[in-house]
């Protein structure tokens, strides 16, 4: 399809890790982003992984990309009550300027 | 560290009415970008802007609407006549060159059209 797809909710335990999915859709797509949105505020822009990549670690943040199944996932370690947002992959397709997002997966982390 | 900013972050306005929302992007970046993200909706892609000229739209963005950088600082979005489904959050972005990894965001304006 022509989306870039997630699921749209995600709960988990304080302390427990969290993986939130994405499938992208081009597979001349450069780069892939990780965007975290709290509510009310704008986009904060996670990590990024080049598509010459499988893996990107960022301290809790762990990006894995599997190129052949166009799917990013982004792995939050020793979740806290903070990491609660919607979180938004994006692909950069074809060296074209403009990002598509996913819907959101919206985090909840239970105390 | 340099942030992208906008303002209003909040704006209401009537159906009919012309709106400007304006951002200023990071200092020593050349491409700009307006999103919009309707209430529970996806983020989509309006805009790019690079050396004073469009380079980039979408469908959303069509002759309602208009961009431009004033001076050296302001990159601005006009809606000429706002429509009730042109509510939304109003994202802004940008990047150091084309081909850059990844695009700034300032926090969003929030446009409700009554």
């Amino acid at each position: 399809g022509e989306d870039v797809e997630q699921s749209l909710f995600l709960s988990v335990r304080e302390g427990d890790s969290s993986v939130i999915n994405c499938t992208y859709t081009d597979s001349s797509s450069t780069y892939l982003y990780w965007y975290k949105q709290e509510p009310g505020a704008g986009l904060q822009l996670l990590t990024y992984i080049f598509s010459n990549m499988d893996m990107k670690q960022d301290q809790r943040l762990t990006v894995l990309l599997n190129k052949k199944d166009k799917h990013l996932s982004l792995r939050i370690a020793d979740t806290q009550t903070g990491d609660s947002a919607i979180y938004f992959c994006a692909e950069r397709r074809d060296y074209g300027q403009n990002f598509v997002f996913g819907p959101g997966t919206r985090l909840s982390v239970l105390p | 560290e340099p942030e992208v900013t906008q303002t209003p972050s909040h704006q209401v306005t009537q159906m009919g009415q012309e709106v400007i929302l304006r951002c200023v992007p990071i200092s020593n970046h050349l491409y700009f970008y307006w999103y919009r993200q309707i209430l529970g909706q996806k983020v989509e892609f309006l805009v790019s802007f690079y050396n004073n000229e469009i380079s980039e739209k979408s469908e959303i963005f069509d002759d309602q609407f208009s961009v431009e950088r004033p001076d050296g600082s302001n990159f601005t979005l006009k809606i000429r006549s706002t429509k009730l489904e042109d509510s939304a959050m109003y994202f802004c972005a940008s990047s150091t060159q084309r081909g850059q990894e990844t695009q700034y965001f300032g926090p969003g304006t929030r446009l409700l059209v009554l």
